[in-house]
């Protein structure tokens, strides 16, 4: 089986850093992902961890601990565009998606 | 600019009736995605092609759909007889299976509603 487990909602203030965090239960593992899925419109692919370790990408950045079966997507200096619904999948030979996340970012 | 396209976008109809979705990958991508999405079961696999191979359909209700490779450029999603509780929308996506993120490019999404 597999369980992906992220927080409902969260809400962050414009300028600041918001922390999302997903924990994951699987077997069998070659990577994961975090996608940006704005209200009415497809996932678009922000990160990819398949090593422990952060992995930076302009304001964005993605933390892996496999043995943990945790990640985190760190946002920086958030814009109210960054309010969207943050998906974690986790890949094994499939794809699969937890609920999401969605931000709020407020001025 | 490659992407990921699906027709028809939105689909209203009534229950009983077939539905057929299509989705065209991005040219040289071998893998293709079927997902569902609706706000009380999120995102969804329903079924994913490599090599227009059918590798795992195991999320999709084999009584009522199916899912077709035709050819390398054309994916299809169909479902006969439709319920309301099929309503929801319907994601296609490809990638190049064999990057190194394997990143999935998906597509504007077909709004599907079934009265």
């Amino acid at each position: 089986g597999q369980n992906i487990d992220q927080p409902t909602e969260m809400t962050a203030t414009e300028g600041a850093i918001v922390q999302i965090n997903c924990t994951y239960q699987t077997s069998g593992f070659n990577g994961l992902f975090w996608y940006q899925q704005h209200a009415g419109e497809a996932p678009t692919f922000l990160s990819y961890n398949v090593l422990d370790g952060l992995e930076e990408k302009g304001r964005f950045s993605s933390f892996l601990s496999r043995s943990k079966g945790y990640s985190y997507l760190l946002l920086k200096e958030l814009q109210m565009k960054d309010s969207a619904s943050y998906l974690c999948a986790v890949r094994r030979t499939d794809m699969r998606f937890g609920a999401g996340t969605r931000l709020t970012v407020k001025p | 600019d490659a992407r990921v396209t699906q027709t028809p976008r939105h689909k209203v109809t009534e229950m009983g009736q077939e539905v057929t979705m299509r989705c065209q990958p991005i040219l040289g991508h071998n893998t293709v995605f079927w997902y569902r999405q609706t706000m009380m079961q999120g995102l969804e696999l329903l079924a994913y092609f490599r090599n227009r191979a059918p590798l795992d359909d195991s999320g999709m209700p084999k009584d009522r759909f199916s899912a077709e490779m035709p050819d390398a450029t054309l994916a299809t999603l169909k479902i006969q007889p439709s319920e309301p509780r099929d309503s929801a929308v319907y994601f296609c996506a490809s990638g190049l299976g064999r990057e190194r993120t394997d990143t999935q490019y998906f597509g504007p999404g077909t709004r599907l509603t079934v009265l």
